[in-house]
This record gives structure tokens, sequence and C-alpha cells, in this order.
């Protein structure tokens, strides 16, 4: 198995334009989420799904959009990309109590 | 929202038990204490849960205070390979139903082993 998977592992953006950042698992998982992890912090919940075509907010989901088609995909969206987004995100999948995270994408908007 | 509290920084001495503590004096009754690592430029790896009983696993033992106020993670023979930023989590369930919780992290200890 790969696991959660997180594609691009870099990326740097302008303010004000949008991108995906992909994320996928193969364990056939029903529960994923999004987080982000700002210098010296903890991570925190962006958006998370329950399943195929449910998804919810979690603490800081402004800025974000996500989708879920497939139980194996989960997107996330930057709209508008803003200086304030610039952080480390991960993707986490879990069944039971263990979430299994990716190895994260660093972003930087100027 | 629970929040928990761990000191900054800890350090062990190699092949070493190490406690690592954690006071989470809001916990309610349906959050779990979870303990996840954190390796360099590497995504949070779990290590051990728990909901009112002590816990042991191949990785480490978890110990909970009978209030359920605070937690100790134990590690029983640090190894350099321990060396990471130790997360003590609550895990709390969701309004929008069954199967949806949040994972509340702290900053965490830095834990460093020294040779």
């Amino acid at each position: 198995n790969a696991g959660v998977t997180q594609t691009p592992k870099f990326q740097v953006l302008k303010t004000g334009q949008s991108m995906t950042l992909q994320c996928a698992q193969d364990m056939n998982h029903e529960y994923m989420s999004w987080y982000r992890q700002d210098p010296g912090m903890g991570l925190r919940l962006i958006h998370y799904s329950v399943g195929a075509g449910i998804t919810d907010q979690g603490e800081v989901p402004n800025g974000y959009n996500v989708s879920r088609s497939t139980t194996e995909d989960f997107p996330l969206r930057l709209l508008s990309a803003a200086p304030s987004q610039t952080s480390v995100y991960f993707c986490a999948s879990s069944q039971g109590f263990e979430q299994y995270f990716g190895p994260g994408t660093r972003l930087t908007v100027t | 929202d629970a929040k928990t509290t761990q000191p900054n920084s800890m350090e062990s001495n190699e092949e070493e038990p190490v406690h690592l503590p954690c006071n989470h004096s809001t916990i309610s009754g349906t959050d779990y204490i979870h303990w996840y690592r954190q390796l360099p430029s590497q995504g949070p790896e779990y290590v051990i849960h728990g909901l009112t009983s002590n816990v042991n696993n191949r990785m480490a033992s978890l110990a909970i205070a009978e209030d359920r106020k605070s937690s100790t993670l134990i590690l029983h023979r640090a190894t350099l390979r321990d060396a990471a930023v130790y997360y003590c989590i609550l895990r709390t369930p969701l309004w929008s139903g069954a199967g949806s919780y949040q994972l509340t992290f702290g900053k965490g200890t830095k834990l460093s082993v020294i040779p």
C-alpha cells in the first residue's frame, strides 16, 4: 500500500491565484481530513469527510473548498490564495482510531 | 474547545525510559486521549490512544489519571529514532454525525535523545 499520498510536495503561488492540493489514499478509508500546520504550531483542521459525497468544515475552513466524489480522493482547493495561507498542509485518512497522515505539501503565497 | 498543555521540550538519555506529561483539565467524558509524534519534515504518526484505562502497545504505554485530567506517555527505552515532537491530543466528537471527530493539536513536546 502507498498509504496517503499528496501532490505537489512544494508550491509557490502569487496572491490571488487558485490551485488544488491533491490527496489520495489506497486503504479504502471512509474518513479523510485536511490540516494546516503553521511554523512552531500544532495542526489545525480545515475540512473533513466521513465518506464519498459528505464533507464538512473544521476549525479553519475560510478560503478553502473540498469535495469527495470517490472514497480514494479528497482534493483541497484554494480559491484565491493569500499570504496568510502560507503553511504546510497535511491530508489524513482513518478507519477507526488511528489516523494516517500524508507527507505534506509546503505552500508559500507571495 | 478542550485543550492540552505539554512542556515545550524534554531531554532523555538513550536507552532510558521517558515520561512525557500532558494536562487536559477540560476534557469531556466522550473525548479520547491520543498521542502522535512528528519527525522533522514528515506528517504526524500515531503512537497510542486511550479513554479511561492505561494502555500498552509495541511503541509505548499510556497512563491516564483516574480523573482523566492528565496523562503520561511512557517510552520504555528511548532510542535516537524517538527524537521527535510528541503531541497529546483530544479526539472530540463533532456535531455533524456518527464517525465525525476533530483532533485538537497543541504545540507538543520536542523530545531530544542524547546518545
